[in-house]
């Protein structure tokens, strides 16, 4: 595609309940990262993967998120037991092997109730 | 570690002004530096970046940013802001030699005023 794509772009869910991020990398990058963006604030690292693997995910807040990769493009944030407090927007970005840039989605927002 | 010092969260300019955007870092590493700008509705864009060489960076758009070691700074100016200047800027720095896990200040919102 044109761009990261993320879908959906809004989310609404009730506390204690599963849900399913998804993002689509630009075609060919093989660096996929995930990042968390509260209120006024600025982007925060969640996990990045090169290729098929997490190569970092110290960002990840606690056991309740995990992210997956399989085939080394598209992949999936999945919180369980959500929380009100893990209400934001989740940005999705891609860069290919070796790349400088980070090439960022527009984010799908979470709202938990 | 590395941290992102925005000083200001939000800066009101009146159109065709000089504007400056101030960042500061932290790191015990050597670092990249990175300016991304959200406009509304839109996803982050990279506006420019320091990776080495020439201590002043440019973008396509008429902003620079200066890397200043001794400072740990990396401002970001435009010497006439426009309208479509409007927007959220991103000071990020990254500890590897790419995109990878940047840590990003906390924003500054510009708005320019006609």
């Amino acid at each position: 595609g044109a761009g990261v794509s993320q879908t959906p772009s809004n989310k609404v869910t009730e506390k204690g309940k599963y849900v399913e991020l998804r993002c689509d990398p630009i075609s060919g990058h093989t660096a996929l990262y995930w990042y968390r963006q509260s209120l006024g604030q600025g982007p925060e690292f969640l996990i990045y993967f090169q290729g098929t693997g997490a190569a970092d995910d110290s960002g990840l807040p606690n056991d309740r998120f995990f992210a997956v990769r399989p085939e080394g493009s598209v992949s999936t944030l999945k919180i369980q037991r959500t929380e009100r407090g893990d209400s934001a927007v989740y940005l999705c970005a891609s860069s290919p092997a070796g790349g400088t840039e980070a090439f960022f989605g527009q984010g799908t927002r979470l709202t938990v109730v | 570690a590395q941290s992102v010092t925005q000083l200001d969260s939000q800066v009101p300019v009146f159109e065709e002004a000089p504007v400056e955007l101030r960042c500061n870092y932290s790191s015990s590493v050597s670092v990249y530096l990175f300016w991304y700008v959200q406009y509304p509705n839109q996803g982050l864009q990279l506006l420019l970046k320091y990776l080495s060489g020439s201590t002043l960076v440019e973008s396509i758009n008429g902003f620079e940013a200066e890397f200043n070691k001794s400072q740990t700074s990396f401002h970001l100016r435009k010497p006439s802001v426009h309208i479509s200047d409007t927007a959220e800027y991103f000071c990020a720095v990254s500890a590897g030699s790419g995109a990878q896990k940047l840590v990003f200040g906390q924003g500054t919102r510009l708005t320019i005023n006609p």
